[in-house]
């Protein structure tokens, strides 16, 4: 089994519909939780830090649930914009391995 | 001016070369760490160095040597390249810990190496 793994996808959705990515973790100890967003041919940038309590940033709403080990990304009103590869990031308990999923490609369609 | 620097950007090179990519960082972060993306699978981290006298190894470091010259700058070698070393590599950088928050990683802009 992958350390990360994602929705295979790829998405696509029609412009205002909302969208959701889901990730999985196999390691229990992780401790840091995060959604990159990378556009075609360039490098990865960092969308949102997912906290336990789950967080919110304008349209995009991030949740985690240690139980499960599994991170979700929800992308409300998508915009032409929003087109990209989300990649789920895991760290492990002493901040030194950041694990990457195999992301996920949106296509947000006119 | 973009605070992590990679070079070359683009690269060709033959089987059996040595190949050096440089990564430097204004940021002022301590860790950095080299990493390759192959399509599908995603970024797998090469090395990593918390400061200018540590380097460890990460998943797939077979192949692949560093050098970490100064807290500014950390560069990767290919002593000699392969063809399945033909990848978009990116370095990158972050903060230590601090207050129990791990913190980003901020990306170089990658570099594409192509071994014949």
């Amino acid at each position: 089994r992958k350390e990360v793994e994602q929705d295979p996808g790829p998405f696509n959705v029609p412009e205002g519909a909302t969208v959701a990515f889901n990730c999985t973790y196999s390691n229990s100890a992780s401790q840091s939780f995060f959604w990159y967003r990378q556009d075609c041919r360039k490098e990865p940038k960092l969308l949102m830090s997912v906290y336990s309590s789950g967080n919110e940033d304008g349209r995009f709403t991030a949740q985690l649930n240690r139980a499960s080990q599994y991170i979700s990304l929800l992308i409300r009103d998508s915009k032409l914009s929003d087109s990209a590869t989300y990649l789920c990031v895991v760290g492990d308990n002493y901040g030194q391995n950041f694990v990457f999923g195999p992301g996920t490609r949106l296509s947000v369609l006119p | 001016d973009a605070d992590v620097t990679q070079t070359p950007r683009n690269r060709i090179t033959k089987t059996g070369k040595r190949i050096m990519l440089e990564c430097s960082q204004t940021k002022g972060h301590d860790r950095m760490y080299w990493y390759r993306q192959d399509p599908g699978l995603g970024l797998r981290l090469i090395y990593y160095s918390f400061d200018v006298k540590d380097i460890n190894k990460g998943e797939i470091s077979d192949g692949y040597s560093v050098s970490r010259q100064a807290q500014a700058k950390f560069s990767l070698s290919l002593e000699s390249a392969i063809p399945n070393q033909t990848a978009l590599y990116f370095c990158a950088t972050s903060a230590a810990r601090s207050g129990g928050v791990y913190n980003e990683q901020f990306f170089g802009p990658g570099t594409r190496l192509t071994v014949l």
